[in-house]
């Protein structure tokens, strides 16, 4: 069973960096197609991409975002890091990992319950 | 403000069909497939659409897909109470080199 699960902190201050695991199982990130990244969701907003790295350790960002974020991959240990830099208030939200099955469709097929950070001092 | 544009609401009563737009431009919907969310309270999205028409396993038959032009239509054939939810649909954008999202539609079960 595909299952994917956010961990990290919760309160992070302004200005800082965050730093968010993503924990997948059941499926391996170095299969042909397939990607994992991150979608957010401030309070009663819509959801918003971040960013996703592929098989092959391409990446996509956010363009208003890329200079602010890092993306990695831990094949061996089914895991991937998003890292976000001079956090703030306004990035409020709660972080989503999902799984995209196809690098040219682009559909996320499964998601992770979320995790809810708040930047606040 | 999104680059793809839905209703904030629609509402159906149980039996009717209710279809829920997403508008967009030759440089996303025009150009690329699109998929849609279903977003229960309090959870996460779950995919219910991709490929502008495919359903993944386990959604009902009750929901379905199409794509004309720059626009796209989520169908909800006889909603159900526990349909209630927020939907989003998404896509790429070329223009922009970013998946872009909607802004949501809440339905609601008369």
């Amino acid at each position: 069973q595909i299952t994917l699960k956010e961990s990290g902190p919760t309160l992070v201050r302004p200005t800082q960096t965050l730093a968010l695991t993503c924990t997948f199982s059941d499926f391996s990130l170095s299969t042909s197609g397939l990607g994992v990244g991150w979608v957010r969701q401030p309070p009663g907003k819509a959801l918003e991409w971040l960013a996703f790295i592929y098989w092959n350790d391409y990446k996509r960002f956010h363009p208003s975002l890329k200079s602010r974020l890092t993306i990695t991959k831990d094949t061996s240990k089914n895991q991937v890091v998003l890292t976000m830099t001079n956090m703030d208030p306004l990035d409020t939200a709660t972080y989503y990992c999902a799984r995209d099955f196809d690098f040219w469709s682009g559909t996320l097929d499964y998601w992770g319950q979320g995790t809810l950070v708040t930047v606040s001092s | 403000q999104s680059v793809l544009t839905q209703p904030p609401s629609v509402s159906a009563a149980p039996g009717q069909r209710v279809t829920i737009s997403c508008s967009g431009s030759n440089s996303n919907i025009g150009s690329h497939y699109v998929s849609w969310y279903q977003q229960l309270p309090g959870t996460a999205p779950r995919l219910l659409i991709y490929d502008n028409e495919k359903r993944p396993s386990g959604v009902p038959d009750r929901f379905s897909g199409s794509k004309s032009g720059t626009s796209a239509t989520l169908g909800i054939t006889g909603p159900q109470t526990g349909d209630e939810a927020d939907y989003y649909c998404g896509t790429w954008d070329f223009s922009l080199s970013a998946w872009v999202f909607g802004g949501g539609t809440k339905l609601t079960v008369l």
